[in-house]
């Protein structure tokens, strides 16, 4: 079944762009009809979306981090990556990325990534 | 944005017990629901999509219900696998937002 996994430094500097890779395995991310996903949680905190995007570059991002957020997607890799500029201790968090399945009309996050920590520190 | 509210935000429970957590929509979002269970240091695993379509795998003690801007989940026999914080999501528009999060916690 397909897996998902996060990859990308776990401390990065105040100021800086936080560059994570989501690796697909165990299917093609061009298969279906798929978004893909980033969700982020701070330590002890709930859960919010940061963006997708679709394999053909078409993308949809949170208004709160739009500014600073960009996903992109490279096919032949079966990855797809999130960069986000200008960090603060704000952005420190576990960084998920999910497949956003759907059913009709229907979409869901699953399966996710393990998740990786993300720390904003000088 | 759509806002998700959950309540309660923790409940304590027993083996065994039925326990039902709340979302609530800001407006309506018809059956766009989904839920997920999240245990320490894991990421979430989606439970119920589309307010009442138990996921694959997923026990059928696990069951929601609602429509419009209000949802339950229930756990009818809680497990002690089942002890962890609980979200809602809604998929009708995005922003994709979720609930704070219920944490049912062992008696």
């Amino acid at each position: 079944q397909v897996q998902l996994q996060e990859s990308g430094p776990g401390l990065v500097k105040p100021s800086q762009t936080l560059s994570l890779t989501c690796t697909v395995s165990g299917g093609s991310i061009s298969s279906g009809t798929y978004y893909w996903s980033w969700v982020r949680q701070p330590a002890g905190k709930g859960l919010e979306w940061i963006g997708r995007i679709y394999i053909s570059g078409s993308t949809n991002y949170n208004p709160s981090l739009k500014s600073r957020v960009t996903i992109s997607v490279d096919t032949s890799k079966n990855q797809f990556s999130l960069r986000l500029s200008s960090v603060t201790a704000a952005d420190t968090a576990v960084y998920y990325c999910a497949r956003d399945d759907r059913l009709r009309s229907y979409n869901w996050f699953d399966p996710w990534g393990q998740g990786t920590l993300v720390t904003v520190s000088s | 944005d759509i806002q998700m509210t959950q309540s309660p935000s923790s409940l304590s429970a027993s083996v065994g017990d039925r326990v039902t957590i709340t979302c609530r929509a800001s407006q309506m979002i018809s059956n766009y629901l989904n839920w997920y269970q999240q245990k320490s240091g894991k990421p979430p695993n989606l439970l119920i999509y589309a307010a009442s379509s138990l996921q694959r795998g997923v026990p059928s003690r696990f069951s929601g219900s609602g429509s419009d801007t209000d949802f339950t989940l229930t756990i009818s026999g809680l497990q002690p696998e089942d002890f962890a914080t609980y979200y809602c999501q809604q998929s009708l528009d995005t922003p994709r937002t979720f609930g704070q999060g219920t944490r049912v916690e062992i008696k």
